[in-house]
């Protein structure tokens, strides 16, 4: 079965601290997709990143980061000098290729807290 | 570009009563997917919808139901409403209509349902 694990419920920094966002899930298939998305107070889920199962490789992009290591089933989200604009839920998904369509399991969400 | 359309975004209804939230999909996207959110168990997936055909559903029972009409457009309905209905109903479209878990879902901000 599927699982996707966020152990931090909640974090807050200070401005300009360096945050990373824990991500574990559990699969049985060996195609799969993760997936990361932010959630401002508005509600709407933003997509930030889609990793594939076979491509292991880490990412950049501006101020955040995603180390992706299948050896230990995780997928973690750093961000590097955080702003107050930074403040969202931030949830983790899986994603099976599957004939069956489109399911994602999402983990419960890390609130993150950037004060000024 | 136009995102992905809820409507209602707010509605409060009481037990027993039925809701229809309504969604338009990005312009070109074929698939859409519903999802419900509340505090104690997250985002679970409902349902999603290709080509006017449900695909996959989620663990609900069957007083929630969905449709999609033959210009994307999706609504979802749920009967006999219960305390426990209250949640943010999101809906979500992507572009690729293969059975793939690598689809990038774009979300829109939600219908916040409020049962009393």
């Amino acid at each position: 079965a599927q699982k996707v694990t966020q152990a931090q419920t909640e974090i807050s920094v200070v401005e300009k601290e360096d945050v990373t966002l824990d991500c574990v899930y559990e699969t049985r298939d060996t195609t799969y997709y993760l997936f990361w998305y932010k959630q401002p107070p508005s509600g709407e889920l933003v997509f930030l990143i889609r990793r594939n199962s076979f491509d292991e490789q880490n990412e950049i992009s501006g101020r955040y980061s995603w180390n992706f290591q299948k050896s230990t089933s995780s997928f973690n989200f750093t961000i590097t000098a955080s702003q107050v604009v930074d403040s969202a839920v931030y949830f983790c998904a899986l994603s099976e290729a599957s004939n069956y369509g489109q399911n994602f399991v999402f983990g419960p969400g890390t609130r993150l807290s950037v004060l000024p | 570009k136009a995102g992905v359309t809820q409507t209602p975004r707010y509605l409060i209804k009481t037990r027993g009563q039925q809701v229809t939230l309504s969604c338009s999909p990005i312009s070109g996207h074929r698939s859409v997917s519903w999802y419900q959110q509340t505090p104690g168990q997250g985002l679970q997936f409902l349902f999603e919808y290709f080509s006017e055909t449900q695909r996959n559903k989620g663990n609900f029972p069957g007083r929630f139901s969905g449709r999609q009409f033959s210009n994307s457009r999706s609504e979802m309905n749920v009967s006999t409403l219960e305390l426990g209905d209250s949640a943010l109903y999101l809906c979500a479209s992507s572009l690729l209509g293969q059975s793939s878990g690598a689809n990038v879902l774009t979300f829109g901000a939600g219908s916040r349902l409020t049962v009393l």
